[in-house]
């Protein structure tokens, strides 16, 4: 098996606040991959980062990647109420045509 | 642009019979995924059309699983006949590129064997 893993697996903080997930995968990448997944809908890409870069900003989120470590984190800051959600990490396990998700983070943000 | 869209949303359906999940990728897109969460386990990666031809099925976890994209548009996702085990959400996704460059996904069929 070549799933990553997610920590924690369930994280519940106040409105306001900082959420920190992170990822550990086993392969080779080429990138690794962001998604979110709200109660009973689908899996929205968040954001992508490349083997060759460390850390990327996209609004909130804020992604390191540590290629030698084969681990990613994922911050969100300021959290809402509305990013209540699974998050999971993706990576392609340095081929092209599939991506391989950790367990996922469940996130709970209490208003 | 529309997005991937499949259906149904849900199925409901009793051990032993047969469901059929529909999956519209987005316009020009030659690849499309089918990826799976079973009760709430990690997702899974199924299997992947380029255009109508199979390029990957080593994630179908048995013959009980067939896929189809006719003409390389949509595609089907049967499963015939279902075991409780095959409850879970059913995702499709598609892209123009390879999956380095981030696939887009469809909101997913919750299936449920009973």
């Amino acid at each position: 098996s070549q799933q990553g893993e997610e920590d924690p697996q369930a994280l519940s903080i106040q409105e306001g606040e900082n959420a920190t997930m992170n990822c550990s995968y086993k392969t080779s990448i080429n990138n690794l991959q962001w998604y979110r997944q709200n109660s009973g809908r689908g899996l929205v890409h968040l954001i992508l980062i490349r083997s060759n870069e460390r850390e990327k900003h996209s609004g909130r989120l804020r992604v390191t990647l540590d290629t030698s470590k084969k681990s990613s984190s994922l911050l969100i800051t300021a959290s809402r109420a509305a990013d209540t959600a699974s998050y999971f990490c993706a990576t392609d396990g340095g081929a092209t045509n599939k991506l391989i998700f950790g367990t996922g983070t469940l996130l709970a943000v209490q208003p | 642009e529309a997005g991937v869209t499949q259906f149904p949303s849900h199925s409901v359906i009793e051990k032993g019979q047969t469901v059929t999940l529909r999956c519209d990728p987005i316009s020009g897109h030659d690849n499309l995924y089918w990826y799976r969460r079973v009760m709430g386990k990690e997702i899974k990666f199924l299997l992947h059309f380029v255009k109508e031809s199979k390029q990957d099925e080593s994630g179908m976890p048995n013959n009980r699983f067939l896929a189809e994209r006719t003409g390389g548009t949509y595609s089907t996702l049967k499963v015939q006949p279902a075991e409780l085990e095959d409850s879970g959400v059913y995702f499709c996704a598609s892209s123009q590129l390879s999956a380095s460059y981030g696939y887009t996904f469809g909101s997913g069929t919750r299936l449920t064997v009973v």
